[in-house]
């Protein structure tokens, strides 16, 4: 079954950290950047990072960039968001998505999400 | 940074009823535009990449359109399944890729 599940999220104080996890399956994970995307309660979707097929290179958001970092072990089929200095508007889903319509270095749309993982920043 | 404006924010229509949703870039994307629908607790899901091509499985009453800065997504005949909320996404500037604030197609 092709599909990505997220995992680790949580209620977390400001300041402290969250590693967030997506486990790939079905599909040949080396062969495809991948997205995290977070979507905080009732608003709309915000784009955060993206890590190439290789894990080569990384993109940030600004809103995260210092604090996140993304990476992967494509032995493990797994990618991962390291979140330190959280923030209140840092509560959200935060969804991984595989970036599968053009191969790479070539970027195009979302066609494969996970269902989410949860992440709440606060004392 | 591209800035991705939808509109309208709410649409409220009948089913069977023909929806037009709208996306401005504030930059030409040369098509590299896609859309999303998102129903209330589920993940987003890919409908149409490159401004007009639908994804695998999406019906064809779904359907895009646009060019340069101005897109369009069409739903010929509206079904009680897709009463859900809608985005639009370019990928031509990047980064970052950004997503439109998103229109809620809502019953009338």
């Amino acid at each position: 079954q092709v599909q990505l599940v997220e995992s680790g999220g949580g209620v977390v104080q400001p300041g402290r950290s969250l590693r967030l996890s997506c486990a790939a399956s079905g599909f040949i994970f080396s062969s495809y950047g991948i997205h995290w995307v977070r979507q905080a309660p009732g608003k709309g979707l915000e784009w955060v990072a993206f890590i190439w097929h290789d894990g080569i290179n990384k993109y940030y958001a600004d809103s995260v960039k210092g604090r996140f970092t993304i990476s992967r072990d494509n032995s493990k089929n797994t990618l991962y968001l390291q979140m330190n200095s959280l923030r209140a508007e840092d509560t959200a889903v935060y969804y991984c998505a595989r970036d599968g319509i053009l191969p790479p270095p070539q970027v195009g749309a979302l066609d494969l999400w996970g269902q989410g993982t949860m992440v709440t920043v606060s004392s | 940074e591209i800035v991705m404006t939808q509109s309208p924010a709410t649409l409220s229509v009948s089913p069977g009823e023909r929806v037009t949703l709208s996306c401005r870039a504030s930059q030409s994307l040369s098509s590299n535009l896609a859309w999303y629908q998102q129903k209330p607790g589920q993940a987003p899901r890919l409908l149409i990449y490159g401004a007009s091509t639908r994804a695998t499985g999406i019906p064809a009453r779904f359907s895009g359109s646009g060019s340069g800065t101005e897109y369009t997504l069409t739903i010929s005949s509206l079904q009680s399944e897709d009463f859900a909320a809608y985005y639009c996404q370019q990928y031509n500037y990047w980064p970052p890729f950004t997503f439109g604030g998103g229109t809620k197609v809502e019953i009338k």
